[in-house]
């Protein structure tokens, strides 16, 4: 069954909108998730690195402040995109280990957010 | 030179038939090794996972690590239409991120 779990799955909102994703660990306390950022036909960008009770790490090129990410517990970690425009379109996917110790692997992936901005 | 190279594809196949999808990657110091399964407009799905050369067998599937030429295969037997999708390898070492190759597109045809 799945261990991470993702919402919405789809949103279609309009140009200027912040849009907020979740995900939720299922069987197990993260203190580490992943976001990535797929466009079509490509593969997985990672986006940022998010650590309970701290700052997340963004990759070179990522908008912290366009793209806000909270991690306040071990089994939800969430993606605000703030003012989002079209160019913003894209499927996110989240991602969480169940590796034990200091190991974050292997990673499990939610089932991504379809985000389409008029 | 990319760190993970992986064929895009498409790879057509016919119902039946074993599928071979490889990966080459250039880090020696890359630790552990996956298989990701991902249908259009899902996540990935964790197929095989392994962290030292050698092969690993779970049910149709096996996944193939080679370190001393920095090579990753997945082999699948008796192919379904189902395992139509797109299969990623991804790597990493230690607590680092997943390194991801671009994916290979495979289309199973009945």
């Amino acid at each position: 069954g799945a261990v991470v779990s993702q919402h919405p799955s789809w949103v279609i909102c309009k140009s200027g909108t912040s849009v907020k994703i979740e995900c939720r660990s299922l069987d197990f306390q993260a203190t580490t998730m992943f976001w990535y950022r797929q466009f079509p036909k490509q593969s997985l960008m990672l986006m940022a690195t998010s650590n309970e009770g701290s700052k997340a790490t963004y990759e070179q090129g990522v908008e912290k402040d366009k793209f806000l990410i909270n991690h306040a517990s071990l089994t939800l970690s969430t993606l605000t995109v703030t003012s989002a425009h079209p160019e913003d379109s894209s499927f996110y996917i989240c991602s969480t280990s169940s590796g034990t110790g200091s190991e974050n692997q292997p990673q499990h992936f939610g089932d991504g957010t379809r985000l389409s901005i008029l | 030179q990319k760190e993970v190279e992986q064929d895009p594809g498409p790879l057509s196949v016919p119902e039946g038939a074993i599928v071979s999808l490889n990966c080459t990657y250039s880090n020696s110091a890359f630790q552990y090794f996956m298989w990701y399964r991902q249908y259009s407009r899902k996540g990935p799905e964790l197929l095989m996972y392994t962290y030292s050369s050698g092969n690993k067998e779970d049910g149709r599937f096996t996944a193939q690590v080679d370190k001393s030429s920095k090579y990753i295969s997945l082999f699948i037997r008796d192919s379904q239409p189902s395992d139509s999708a797109t299969y990623l390898c991804a790597m990493s070492v230690g607590n680092t991120p997943l390194v991801f190759g671009k994916g290979t597109r495979l289309s199973v045809i009945a």
